[in-house]
């Protein structure tokens, strides 16, 4: 069975420090997806990144960093000098092959608060 | 931009009435889907369609149907409402269920529904 957990339910940090958010994902599939969204307080979800499983090259952009780690199967998101706006719940979510619908497993959601 | 758009951001209905919930996204996408957030359970799919007419059921279906007449337009129907439907409803469509970076699921701002 698929599952995605984020341990962290709620981490707070002052503007500035960096923040690292956990995904740790479970799945018998050898193709498969990942995926980072965040809602803001408005509750729409944005999409953040997507990533295939046969793509382990870490990304960055701007402020936001993912590190994929098949080994550990682990999928983080790292946001450097955090600002107010960066405050949301964040979801890391998998999906399989396009033969099961592409349907989104979503973890639980780690709640950010950054705090001036 | 891909847009999705809800018809209510809230909503309150009494135990037993009859619900409907919309969803239009105005990209031409085939895929569209519905989800349920509840606290410390992430999302969770209730039904999804690839195609006008079509759906499958997700993961929670029970108590809910949903409707396809129009590829914009996804409804989910909560035939008669009870209290533990209680919850913040999301819609989502992508563009292809492929496996590729077209599957990427856009959200709409959310609908959150009280039953009292």
């Amino acid at each position: 069975a698929q599952k995605v957990t984020q341990a962290q339910t709620e981490i707070s940090v002052v503007e500035k420090e960096d923040v690292t958010l956990d995904c740790v994902y479970e799945t018998r599939d050898t193709t498969y997806y990942l995926f980072w969204y965040k809602q803001p307080p408005s509750g729409e979800l944005v999409f953040l990144i997507r990533r295939n499983s046969f793509d382990e090259q870490n990304e960055i952009s701007g402020r936001y960093s993912w590190n994929f780690q098949k080994s550990t199967s682990s999928f983080n998101f790292t946001i450097t000098a955090s600002q107010v706006v960066d405050s949301a719940v964040y979801f890391c979510a998998l999906s399989g092959p396009y033969n099961q619908g592409g349907k989104l497993i979503f973890g639980q959601g780690t709640e950010l608060s950054v705090k001036p | 931009d891909v847009k999705v758009t809800q018809s209510s951001r809230y909503l309150v209905k009494r135990t037993g009435e009859k619900v409907f919930l919309e969803c239009v996204q105005d990209m031409d996408h085939e895929n569209m889907f519905w989800y349920r957030q509840d606290p410390g359970l992430g999302l969770r799919l209730i039904y999804f369609s690839y195609d006008v007419k079509m759906k499958e059921k997700g993961d929670i279906p029970e108590g809910y149907s949903v409707s396809r007449e129009k590829k914009e337009r996804f409804s989910l129907i909560l035939e008669s409402a009870s209290t533990n439907q209680t919850s913040m409803y999301l819609c989502a469509s992508s563009l292809s269920l492929a496996g590729g970076p077209l599957d990427t699921q856009y959200f709409g701002p959310g609908t959150r529904l009280t039953v009292l």
